[in-house]
């Protein structure tokens, strides 16, 4: 299966500790999303990359979040002095340019801090 | 303001029912309206997506129906199945100058019940 990959799949940390996590897209696609989403509620939007270039940041997206692309394939996002507030489900996806549309997700890394 | 409402919250019918699942938006520069399907811990996955230039788009059970001028749209599932039960999202997009980035409705929780 060639999907868009994320790992681990689950992370559980204490308070004010670092994560990362880790998304491989599909292989030809060069746009790379990070969404969030709480029990009960739709994924919000984080950031986008444009190949290694980061094109947009939520507000949601704090100072202790970090995401990047190198070389632009596979993508990291940092959590660095992890809250309560930050337990979710991060979702990476994925999508051509051109055409435009169809985003493709992966099954998402689900954090909890304790 | 891009928000996207999106109604009920959760929905049971009965097998071989039609379902509906209604969205309104505020924003009308989208130009991209999909609805994702997620099941318990797994990503969303697109189900049927449509551009504003259509009033209505059938892909085999789902149709969406899409009214410009009232900018809202819905989603019917034809002859709905228990495996059908899942979580619904609508999103909308701007896929031309807005890196395609979605913004999700709060989801429709479904059953459907044998």
């Amino acid at each position: 299966d060639t999907g868009v990959s994320q790992n681990p799949r689950h992370k559980i940390t204490k308070r004010g500790q670092n994560v990362t996590f880790r998304c491989d897209p599909i292989s030809e696609h060069n746009r790379l999303y990070w969404y969030r989403q709480t029990l009960g509620q739709g994924p919000e939007f984080l950031t986008y990359f444009q190949n290694e270039a980061q094109l947009e940041k939520s507000r949601l997206l704090s100072d202790r979040f970090s995401a990047e692309r190198p070389k632009g394939s596979f993508s990291t996002l940092e959590i660095q002095r992890t809250e309560q507030g930050d337990s979710a489900m991060y979702l990476c996806a994925s999508s051509l340019t051109s055409p435009a549309g169809e985003l493709f997700f992966g099954e998402g890394s689900r954090l909890t801090v304790l | 303001q891009q928000q996207v409402k999106q109604s009920p919250q959760s929905l049971i019918v009965q097998k071989g029912g039609i379902p509906i699942i209604n969205c309104a938006y505020e924003n009308t520069a989208f130009d991209y309206f999909p609805w994702y399907q997620q099941f318990p811990g797994k990503g969303p996955a697109l189900l049927i997506a449509i551009r504003p230039d259509v009033s209505e788009k059938k892909e085999g059970r789902f149709t969406i129906s899409f009214n410009k001028s009232a900018k809202q749209f819905s989603l019917h599932i034809m002859d709905s199945q228990p495996g059908d039960s899942a979580t619904y999202f609508c999103a909308a997009s701007m896929v031309k100058g807005g890196g395609n980035k979605l913004t999700f409705g709060t989801g429709t929780q479904l059953k459907v019940e044998l």
